[in-house]
């Protein structure tokens, strides 16, 4: 089945400690891309990338960090989290043509405390 | 997830109606156009797209009609039920930016017995 994963699906954590949010996909998409949601806000962009060692920052890249060593994979580094990344996280992926639409994950909930 | 839908706009209909879902996109230069379906709990699901060289396109028992003279995008659901109910998204993209999609705040509808 055709599916982005991202892993974890929940969590909890304390300012200053480092995590990561996985992100893999299964459909040899080029282009992957990580959004926050919040709400009254909608889907913001923070950082994608058009493929294997190739990134650039969304609209909201600041206290986040990302890396493309695979194609398949892009995970979402937050070096240390502060309570104001609080949200609600998908990462999507699509082929690097026009007219492709993106496919999302489930999305990741983190709650920095 | 569940506080997604926190202040979105909220059409109610009947089952069996049809709904209409409308957005205002803020790039004339836009030229790509995507709705998305999000149910709580889950990431956004692609529903149909558009090129600015359409005015409408038709889906299975959905109807994206777009209007580039005042920057208005529609979505048109006949016979809703239940299972539409959900948020729905309009995003917009540009020409060599295809991947970089811009999103409404989105719109929730409520699918009433």
């Amino acid at each position: 089945e055709a599916q982005v994963t991202q892993n974890p699906r929940y969590l909890i954590t304390v300012t200053g400690k480092k995590l990561t949010v996985t992100c893999s996909q299964n459909m040899n998409h080029e282009y992957m891309s990580w959004y926050r949601q919040d709400p009254g806000l909608g889907l913001r962009q923070i950082y994608y990338s058009m493929n294997v060692e190739v990134t650039d920052k969304g609209d909201v890249p600041e206290g986040y960090k990302v890396s493309r060593k695979e194609k398949r994979n892009f995970p979402l580094i937050l070096e240390s989290p502060s309570p104001n990344q609080t949200s609600l996280y998908f990462c999507a992926s699509s082929p690097d043509r026009e007219d492709q639409p993106q496919h999302f994950g489930d999305g990741t909930r983190l709650s920095i405390l | 997830g569940e506080s997604v839908g926190l202040h979105l706009p909220t059409l109610s209909v009947q089952e069996g109606d049809n709904s209409i879902i409308n957005c205002a996109y803020s790039n004339s230069a836009s030229d790509y156009f995507i709705w998305y379906k999000q149910e709580s709990g889950k990431g956004p699901q692609f529903i149909i797209d558009i090129r600015s060289n359409m005015d409408k396109r038709q889906g299975q028992r959905v109807t994206v009609l777009l209007n580039k003279t005042v920057k208005h995008l529609s979505l048109q659901i006949a016979a809703t039920q239940p299972g539409d109910s959900a948020v729905y998204f309009c995003a917009e993209a540009f020409s060599g930016g295809y991947n970089k999609l811009i999103f409404g705040a989105g719109t929730r509808l409520a699918v009433h017995p």
